[in-house]
């Protein structure tokens, strides 16, 4: 499978603490973009580093990409119970419009 | 507020029927998205289009699976004959081109009895 990996498959968290969630993937990229959803809705677009950048935030989101070890982070800070969530990464193979989903983290704050 | 609409939001049918899915892009979008998601393989594309040119439908068991765009403002997708492991929710996405963020609609959830 070409599918990139994330990790945990599920994690538990209380509101107000931080959420970490890691994805791997196996083919050279252009850029990488996490998503969420929530139950049963389409996905939603968070964020997108690209190859070159190595950190980029957004709001209480913050994101790492390591090229040299095909992985990524994603850092929530403060949870929220609203935060409850499936988390994608998806990453855009070079030199092709075609993204590849991991298999999501489920996360899940408890207020 | 743009965004992508699919329809029908579920479906059930018996197998051996046939399909039709449907979707909306934003208006403007040259890049269209079919994927499958279900529990046991997570998201899967189907197929993408660009500028209504499917590049690619490797992810698409060819033989029931097929993909259209009629035009720039619908894309389809459509299962005939249709089997119980075709259940899952389908989802189109759209985006601007160049590798940027792509929008995805409702989905469609698929029951195939």
């Amino acid at each position: 499978s070409q599918q990139g990996e994330e990790d945990p498959q599920a994690l538990s968290i209380q509101e107000g603490e931080n959420a970490t969630m890691n994805c791997s993937y196996k083919t050279s990229i252009n850029n990488l973009q996490w998503y969420r959803q929530n139950s049963g809705r389409g996905l939603v677009h968070l964020i997108l580093i690209r190859s070159n950048e190595r950190e980029k935030h957004s709001g209480r989101l913050r994101v790492t990409l390591d090229t040299s070890k095909k992985s990524s982070s994603l850092l929530i800070t403060a949870s929220r119970a609203a935060d409850t969530a499936s988390y994608f990464c998806a990453t855009l193979t070079s030199g092709t419009y075609k993204y590849i989903f991991g298999t999501g983290t489920r996360l899940k704050v408890l207020a | 507020d743009a965004r992508v609409t699919q329809t029908p939001r579920d479906k059930v049918t018996e197998m051996g029927q046939e399909v039709t899915m449907r979707c909306q892009p934003i208006l403007g979008h040259n890049t269209v998205f079919w994927y499958r998601q279900t529990m046991m393989q997570g998201l899967e594309l189907l197929a993408y289009f660009r500028n209504r040119a499917p590049l690619d439908d490797s992810g698409m068991p060819k033989d029931r699976f097929s993909a259209e765009m009629p035009d720039a403002t619908l894309a389809t997708l459509k299962i005939q004959p249709s089997e119980p492991r075709d259940s899952a929710v389908y989802f189109c996405a759209s985006g601007p081109g160049g590798g940027e963020t792509q929008y995805f609609g409702p989905g469609t959830r698929l029951l195939v009895l």
